[in-house]
């Protein structure tokens, strides 16, 4: 089955930097790779999501890129603030688990004022 | 966007009962949905998956007889957590599949936190 691996585990930046969390995936036939926001005690929220058609999505202040030959995607966030302090987790699915989502172990992000 | 609800939002039991939790797609029809676990400071962890008028798929290590899951109608899931111990308290989150067009998207309900005293 599909297996998702994201580093690091933990961020900090300071306020205004970029931040950038990877993952690498390993069923080639996943197709669909959302992002997830989840702060504490709260469901995740997706943020961004890119599809196996396309190599790079943005979305204001975030972006996401994909690399289908390598197997990773990488979450990009520019101009941080405090407010984007939670725990990101990268997914994968449509692969052979069909619509079975696999997180990743996730990323908690410190943004420092 | 599309809207899952769980219920109860938290729950407090004693050890040795039951306790039944309940996912809703209130705006749309989804045929698969899925459980998922998170302990304090961990990922999502994928417990199984719910198909509408079928029995569910459970992932490795998930106990069926345990954790009973039941798909009876297109909007409404439920997962019953059999003789509750403390190592099962945790946040149980699920999801439902939306199809629009040629796309599937995951909605997330907002979680059920479980306390086994």
């Amino acid at each position: 089955g599909e297996n998702v691996e994201q580093h690091p585990s933990t961020l900090s930046v300071q306020e205004g930097d970029s931040a950038v969390i990877k993952c690498t995936y390993s069923d080639s036939a996943s197709n669909y790779f959302p992002w997830y926001k989840q702060e504490l005690g709260k469901r995740p929220q997706l943020i961004i999501d890119i599809r196996s058609n396309v190599g790079e999505k943005k979305d204001q202040r975030i972006a996401v890129t994909l690399n289908k030959t390598a197997k990773h995607f990488s979450l990009h966030i520019t101009e941080t603030q405090p407010e984007d302090s939670a725990v990101y987790f990268c997914a994968a699915l449509g692969g052979t688990g069909g619509f079975k989502t696999i997180f990743g172990a996730g990323t908690r992000l410190f943004v420092k004022a | 966007g599309a809207v899952v609800s769980q219920h109860p939002s938290r729950v407090i039991c004693k050890s040795g009962t039951s306790v039944k939790i309940e996912c809703r797609s209130l705006d749309f029809q989804a045929t698969t949905m899925f459980w998922y676990r998170q302990f304090p400071k961990k990922s999502l962890m994928l417990m199984a998956t719910s198909n509408e008028g079928s029995k569910a798929t459970y992932e490795q290590g998930v106990e069926k007889d345990k954790f009973l899951i039941n798909h009876a109608s297109l909007t409404l899931s439920t997962l019953t957590v059999t003789s509750a111990h403390p190592e099962d308290s945790s946040f149980y989150i699920c999801s439902a599949t939306a199809v629009a067009g040629a796309q599937e998207t995951q909605y997330f309900g907002p979680g059920t936190r479980l306390l086994v005293l």
